[in-house]
């Protein structure tokens, strides 16, 4: 079946710097890849749409220069955090639906998630 | 708008009792439902998925839902719950009128005691 990747599984860093998040499909080619973010005994929220060789699309609230996301090929996203502050800590998982399922009735595919801690 | 509610925040059971994880959903068109699972510091896992087939879908791990339209539920049950089922469970539509975004719900944490 399709399978997500994501990288690191867990981070620190200190507040101020920028931390790199990778999300890869192993088995198939995705267009698009959906970053969420998760806040402890919560469900996910939508962040952004990663479009491959476009820009991606933030949902309301989101800070587009905060969270810097790339599509530069058909199998990896990253989603940058930048300048990095303690509130920033998190939860982040992306996901991807295999395009040769239907958008209609197709699952996403998510990836183990990363754990972001700021100090 | 398409939407879910999942009824009920945390679900305690004993080990080798049924389960049952609630939820509702608001839809304008046939809906497509998914049911999810997270284990702590993990992503999440697809259960099942219904998409206007079979109304009773089964899924890995034991577990299934029967989608009725007349009650808009898709409840999520397994006959006998193992210690491996404690995790937190998401109920899921997919909105057709946006590309197939995922509407998640709050989520169900379901505890098994021993």
């Amino acid at each position: 079946g399709a399978v997500v990747s994501q990288h690191p599984s867990w981070v620190i860093c200190k507040s101020g710097t920028s931390v790199k998040i990778e999300c890869r499909s192993l088995d198939f080619q995705a267009t698009t890849m959906f970053w969420y973010r998760q806040f402890p005994k919560q469900s996910l929220m939508l962040m952004a749409t990663s479009n491959e060789g476009s820009k991606a699309t933030y949902e309301q609230g989101v800070e587009k220069d905060k969270f810097l996301i790339n599509h530069a090929s058909l199998t990896l996203s990253t989603l940058t955090v930048t300048s990095a502050h303690p509130e920033d800590s998190s939860f982040y998982i992306c996901s991807a639906r295999d395009p040769r399922e239907t958008v209609a009735n197709s699952p996403l595919h998510f990836g183990n998630g990363t754990r972001l801690t700021v100090t | 708008a398409q939407s879910v509610t999942q009824l009920d925040s945390h679900v305690s059971v004993s080990e080798g009792t049924p389960v049952l994880l609630r939820c509702n959903y608001s839809s304008s068109y046939s809906p497509s439902l998914f049911w999810y699972v997270q284990h702590p510091n993990k992503g999440l896992q697809l259960l099942l998925k219904y998409t206007s087939a079979a109304t009773l879908v089964k899924g890995i791990n034991g577990f299934e839902a029967e989608f009725k339209k007349s009650e808009t539920s898709f409840h999520l049950t397994k006959p006998s719950a193992h210690m491996s089922d404690a995790a937190e469970y998401f109920c899921v539509v997919s909105d057709q009128a946006k590309g197939g975004k995922l509407i998640f719900g709050q989520g169900t944490e379901l505890s098994v005691k021993p």
